[in-house]
């Protein structure tokens, strides 16, 4: 099994700042199946990159991923006031068992 | 609109059953591989298990904390997804979410054929299910 750990547990930042979150893999990723989910609280996740940098249907462009092999980054290039939620990064593919990573809080500072 | 909305939930004694559904709609349900997500509380995000299309013959694939407790299953002429859970423990306390994996498709040789993306792009807003005495 693929274990996803995220760095750092929170981050703190203000509005405009530029947000980096680390993913790194315990073993390589095929295919880049690497993707990034957004949770706010008592919502559900919402897709925001798939394929280690593709961007889901509808989500900004301030939101970019990037990485390959077993190291993965989100980054929010100027945050906003919606952006401050949890993140999380997951592997997935033709088989499992598919892993989430701890998550991200991205707070206000 | 593409929509899953999941239902079933609620509070069960240790040992118990508890069947949960998901009813999916704005979209081919039955092209898809489906998936169920569960969050306890405070926690991050579980996989479960997943379960393949009639094209790949419905097979299913599951979290090891679950194997053996769990079952998926699916009916198409219903647009629905289930989840069946025996021998319920406190530890399956969660929020409990049905997923869609995206299919695109591709023409070749006169024909479309699927293509699976893997990622789930579309999520249900969630069922509580609470394994307490």
């Amino acid at each position: 099994e693929i274990v996803l750990t995220q760095s750092p547990g929170t981050l703190s930042l203000s509005p405009g700042e530029r947000a980096t979150l680390s993913c790194r893999a315990s073993q390589s990723v095929s295919s880049s199946y690497l993707a990034w989910y957004q949770q706010k609280p008592g919502q559900a996740p919402r897709l925001l990159i798939y394929g280690a940098s593709s961007r889901a249907t509808g989500i900004p462009d301030r939101f970019s991923g990037s990485g390959s092999g077993t190291d993965f980054t989100l980054t929010i290039s100027r945050l906003e006031p919606e952006d401050f939620a949890v993140y999380y990064c997951q592997q997935y593919g033709s088989s499992p068992p598919f892993t989430f990573g701890q998550g991200t809080k991205l707070e206000i500072k | 609109e593409v929509q899953l909305v999941e239902s079933g939930g609620g509070l069960v004694q240790p040992g118990g059953s508890l069947r949960l559904s998901c009813a999916a709609s704005g979209f081919t349900f039955s092209d898809h591989y489906m998936d169920w997500v569960r969050q306890a509380p405070g926690k991050g995000l579980e996989w479960v298990g997943r379960t393949r299309n009639k094209a790949n013959s419905y097979t299913t694939e599951y979290a090891a904390s679950v194997k053996g407790r769990f079952t998926i299953s699916r009916d198409d002429s219903k647009n629905s997804l289930y989840l069946q859970m025996n021998s319920l423990k406190t530890e399956d306390t969660a929020v409990y979410y049905c997923a869609r994996e995206r299919v695109g498709y591709y023409y070749g040789s006169g024909s479309y054929y699927p293509y699976y993306y893997y990622y789930m792009d579309v999520w249900g807003k969630g069922t509580t299910v609470t394994v307490s005495s």
